[in-house]
């Protein structure tokens, strides 16, 4: 079976201070992958999607990036975090596999606060 | 982009009660999914539509596919307090998913 790895689970970090998310999934190969921010009490917003290795589509501008080293690794970073990067991030990975082609699964998140 | 119009914002029921949400949007999709979300939690996959039209259930969980495409509606019936939670609706097209506001659902017992 598939399943997502997404840490830290929580972390506090300094304005000005760097990044960096990590998610992977295992038991699937070519997995569409997605870095999603939640904001407290809102809906979803698509930061970042990846097709394949070192393909990266980038949604909203912003102080993030978006890496795809290994097929089945997707990285969130920042080189400096500013308050506004506070909030929960969600990875995510669509199965392309019929018959469960276009549902996506979602890790259990990260709580970034910025302080 | 794709906006997905979710409705309601926010339920409040007695537990037992039948509760229906939907979601509308002017774009065409070839997949509605429906997710809930616990605090503090990645969502949840509860239901997937793949065909216009299509009525599935999953236990106390119904959900619709508009036939046109742009709407879907989900429905719990006989709800219980475990159902508490925000539910999200999800369109699919071209590798990229849109998501509704979320609904979110208290039950009082």
């Amino acid at each position: 079976s598939q399943t997502i790895h997404q840490w830290p689970a929580t972390l506090v970090q300094p304005v000005g201070s760097p990044l960096s998310l990590e998610c992977t999934v295992e038991g699937t190969s070519n997995p569409n992958l997605y870095w999603y921010r939640q904001a407290a009490g809102r809906g979803l917003q698509l930061l970042f999607y990846s097709v394949g290795i070192g393909q990266i589509s980038s949604e909203v501008p912003q102080n993030l990036s978006a890496s795809r080293p290994q097929d089945r690794q997707f990285i969130l970073s920042s080189k400096k975090l500013l308050l506004s990067d506070s909030g929960f991030y969600l990875c995510a990975w669509r199965d392309r596999r019929y018959p469960s082609e276009n549902i996506q699964y979602f890790g259990a998140g990260t709580r970034l606060s910025v302080l | 982009g794709q906006q997905l119009n979710q409705s309601p914002q926010s339920m409040f029921i007695q537990e037992g009660e039948d509760v229906s949400m939907n979601c509308t949007s002017s774009s065409i999709f070839n997949t509605w999914l429906w997710y809930k979300q616990d605090p503090g939690e990645g969502p949840v996959l509860l239901i997937a539509l793949y065909k216009a039209g299509e009525l599935t259930s999953n236990g106390r969980l119904t959900a619709q596919f508009g036939i046109t495409r742009k709407d879907s509606f989900l429905n719990i019936s006989a709800s219980i307090p475990s159902d508490v939670g925000i539910y999200f609706c999800a369109g699919y097209n071209f590798n990229k998913f849109y998501f509704g506001s979320g609904t979110k659902l208290n039950v009082k017992p």
